[in-house]
C-alpha cells in the first residue's frame, strides 16, 4: 500500500540557519512526489514535485528538495530560513502505477515549521 | 484568475442537520477530490470525481455525499452531521490524465458540528 511518513511532528529553526523537513514513501512503483504548505487559514498551495530526471528539484519561495530513490526519501529544504516559512508542510505522493486509486494523492501528517528571528 | 472556490468558510451547525459545502473550480478541471484535515492525520480523501456524474469513494466515505451534476462543481453533502464529522475540509482539483500535475486547492472550510 502506498503510505507517507513525516517523522517529525514539528522543526525549529533560527532564521538564516539552513532548514530540512523530512519525508519517506513507500509506493510500488516509480513515484511523483509532491511538497506543499499551509499558512494560516489558508488552503494549500504547491511547492514543488519531483516526477522524473533531475533528484534535486527547484521549486517556489527558494525551497528545493532531493530525492533518493534508495532511502525512499524527498526531503524538503531551504538554505537560508524565512520567519515567513513559518506554516505547515505537506508531502504527498501519487503511485501512477497504483490500481484502483486513480493516481490519488497520499499525504503525510503534516510537518510544522517554526522559524525564530 | 484560476481558483478553486468553497462556501462557507467557516460553519456551526447541529447534530443531525443536513447541510452542503459548496465548491467550483474555474479551470475546467475533470477531476475533483475532498478531503477532511484532523490534527495529527494530515489530508483523508473522502471523496473524488474524474468527471461529471463520475464519483467513487476515498479513504473515509462515511457519512458523506457527494454529487457531480456539472463539470465546475462538486459539493460535499452531510445527510446527518454528528461531532466526529467536525473538522476542517478541503476541495481540490487537477486535470484528469495528468498524474504528474499538481492539485488546486480551495481555502478550506471549518465545520463544527455541536
Amino acid at each position: 500500500a502506498q503510505s507517507v511518513a513525516q517523522p517529525e511532528d514539528q522543526v525549529n529553526v533560527a532564521e538564516g540557519n539552513p532548514l530540512t523537513v523530512k519525508c519517506t514513501y513507500s509506493v510500488s512503483g516509480n513515484p511523483y512526489l509532491f511538497w506543499y504548505v499551509q499558512y494560516p487559514n489558508r488552503g494549500l498551495q504547491f511547492l514543488l514535485k519531483y516526477i522524473t530526471g533531475d533528484n534535486l528539484v527547484k521549486g517556489s519561495y527558494g525551497f528545493e528538495a532531493e530525492f533518493n530513490k534508495s532511502q525512499t526519501s524527498f526531503h524538503l529544504k531551504k538554505p537560508s530560513a524565512l520567519v515567513s516559512d513559518s506554516a505547515l508542510y505537506f508531502c504527498a505522493v501519487r503511485d501512477p502505477w497504483g490500481g484502483g486509486s486513480q493516481g490519488n494523492l497520499i499525504f503525510g501528517k503534516g510537518t510544522k515549521l517554526s522559524v525564530k528571528p | 484568475e484560476a481558483q478553486v472556490t468553497q462556501n462557507p468558510r467557516y460553519l456551526i451547525t447541529v447534530t443531525g442537520k443536513k447541510l452542503t459545502v459548496t465548491c467550483s473550480q474555474n479551470m475546467n478541471h475533470e477531476y475533483m477530490s475532498w478531503y477532511r484535515q484532523d490534527p495529527g492525520l494530515g489530508l483523508r480523501q473522502i471523496y473524488y470525481s474524474m468527471n461529471v456524474e463520475v464519483t467513487d469513494k476515498g479513504d473515509v466515505p462515511e457519512g458523506y455525499k457527494v454529487s457531480r451534476k456539472e463539470k465546475r462543481n462538486f459539493p460535499l453533502i452531510l445527510e446527518s452531521p454528528s461531532p466526529n464529522q467536525t473538522s476542517l475540509y478541503f476541495c481540490a482539483s487537477r486535470i484528469q490524465g495528468g498524474m504528474n500535475t499538481e492539485a488546486f486547492f480551495g481555502q478550506g472550510t471549518r465545520l463544527t458540528v455541536v
